[in-house]
């Protein structure tokens, strides 16, 4: 049984730009949730989805957007890119959300 | 909307001792809660999940207990060990709409050998 894959690790980025982050969840699981964690910070909640849908969204801005894939991975989108997006930004998948999360080990965006 | 709220913000304690984290939250309706450990610059380690209808799990040297109704988790940790250091984040799972995860900010936690 494989975990959740986050890629890449480390992204470095310019303000203004766009990134696009990929998350392959766990076997068995069809709901992926992504979090994003300041330093020092627990993580917030900016979206879910459930078998390709949208199915709720944090206190995130419209350019930060997602997909999720019939195998069930996903992508976190972000445009024009700010300082303060800097953050660790983590993915976790569940098989029904009541049965808790598993969390990739995140990708660490540095915005420059 | 849930508020959680983890005290201490930082524990240091020497090697053996048993300690207690504090995890409280605002709305008692709940689906589950799940305590987690993070290592520096890593990602998350699902630790125990109690769903809203248990008081308590264990795995190990590690207890959850949940009192919905006063709003309060505690995690126990006995006999610790210099490789429990990390932070500790308790993560409540609500009842409406997705099942979305509301954190606290975490206990980081230094055992001292």
């Amino acid at each position: 049984e494989t975990g959740v894959t986050q890629s890449p690790t480390h992204l470095i980025k310019t303000r203004g730009q766009q990134v696009t982050l990929r998350c392959s969840s766990q076997s068995g699981h069809n709901t992926v949730s992504w979090y994003q964690q300041a330093l020092g910070q627990g993580p917030q909640f900016i979206f879910q989805y459930y078998r390709e849908e949208e199915n709720g969204r944090g206190n995130f801005p419209p350019r930060f957007s997602g997909l999720q894939f019939p195998n069930y991975s996903s992508e976190l989108n972000v445009n024009a890119l700010e300082l303060d997006d800097s953050a660790l930004y983590l993915c976790a998948s569940s098989l029904r959300g009541t049965d808790g999360y598993t969390f990739g080990s995140g990708t660490r965006l540095t915005v420059v | 909307k849930q508020e959680v709220t983890q005290i201490p913000a930082a524990l240091s304690v020497p090697e053996g001792e048993n300690l207690v984290l504090n995890c409280s939250f605002t709305d008692s309706a709940i689906y589950n809660l799940q305590w987690f450990r993070q290592d520096p610059g890593k990602g998350l380690t699902s630790l125990l999940l109690i769903q809203s209808s248990q008081r308590e799990q264990t795995s190990g040297r590690l207890n959850a207990s949940l009192d919905k109704s006063s709003g309060r988790s505690t995690l126990y940790i006995a006999a610790s060990q210099p490789g429990d250091s990390a932070t500790y984040l308790c993560a409540v799972g609500g009842i409406q709409g997705a099942q979305k995860l509301v954190f606290g900010q975490g206990t980081r936690l230094t055992i001292n050998p």
